[in-house]
């Protein structure tokens, strides 16, 4: 059981616009930690997405998005594609300084 | 460019002791702020953070495992060594080393699969 609650899945059409949520608590994202997000393609090492909360690197969409309030942090994906279809961690740490993981979320576009 | 490559045995026995080394290139660990950490994903499942440590030796463990696990760099290397005690068929799984910066794990190795059996 991850210390990051993450839903098991989402889906969406082409075009449409999900969001996968990542709920903490005072310990960790309430604390005022940071939230990272991840996108693993199957096979692969998983690829940093968002960092700082709602940073993008350099070559990622401006499709996807991340915000942060309070306890919990949320990826927005928008006009979704069909090589969106991966599975979604979430990342924060605790006031131990111990990183935290969240359970995963698969994205399937339908 | 940075990059990272996860190094060790590809099959380990109940019991013994994982060794695993991750070469990096493009950064140096004794620069201020750099950091490296060690992720595991068993089949089919989660990313789990393992330990990492600092340009300033800092060292975390994972709460868990802590007392399992053992993580050292050498810097004249580029080097970073994980090691895992007592090891079980529960520790099978796909080994990752990752760059830090600004908290994050912005870069990742390819994986190593480490399968515990007898």
């Amino acid at each position: 059981q991850s210390v990051l609650t993450q839903p098991p899945s989402v889906s969406g059409a082409p075009g449409q616009r999900v969001t996968i949520s990542c709920t903490g608590s005072s310990s960790n994202i309430g604390a005022g930690y940071d939230v990272h997000w991840y996108q693993q393609l199957p096979g692969t090492a998983p690829k940093l997405l968002i960092y700082g909360n709602s940073n993008r690197p350099s070559g990622v969409p401006d499709r996807f998005s991340g915000s942060k309030s309070g306890t919990s942090a949320s990826l927005a994906i928008t006009g979704l594609q069909a090589e969106d279809e991966a599975d979604y961690y979430c990342q924060s740490y605790d006031s131990s300084l111990s990183a935290l993981f969240g359970g995963g979320t698969k994205l399937t576009v339908l | 460019q940075i990059t990272l490559k996860e190094s060790g045995p590809t099959l380990v026995k109940p019991t013994q002791t994982l060794t695993l080394t991750c070469t990096f290139s493009g950064f140096s660990l004794s620069t201020s702020g750099v950091g490296v950490g060690w992720i595991r994903q068993p089949p089919g499942k989660a990313l789990e953070w393992l330990a990492l440590i600092y340009w300033d030796d800092d060292k975390r463990y994972s709460p868990s495992l802590k007392s399992r696990l053992t993580i050292t760099k050498d810097t004249s290397k580029n080097q970073v060594v994980l090691t895992m005690t007592n090891m079980d068929p529960v520790d099978t799984a796909t080994y990752y080393c990752a760059h830090i910066a600004m908290a994050s794990f912005d870069y990742w190795g390819q994986g190593t699969l480490v399968t515990v059996s007898s």
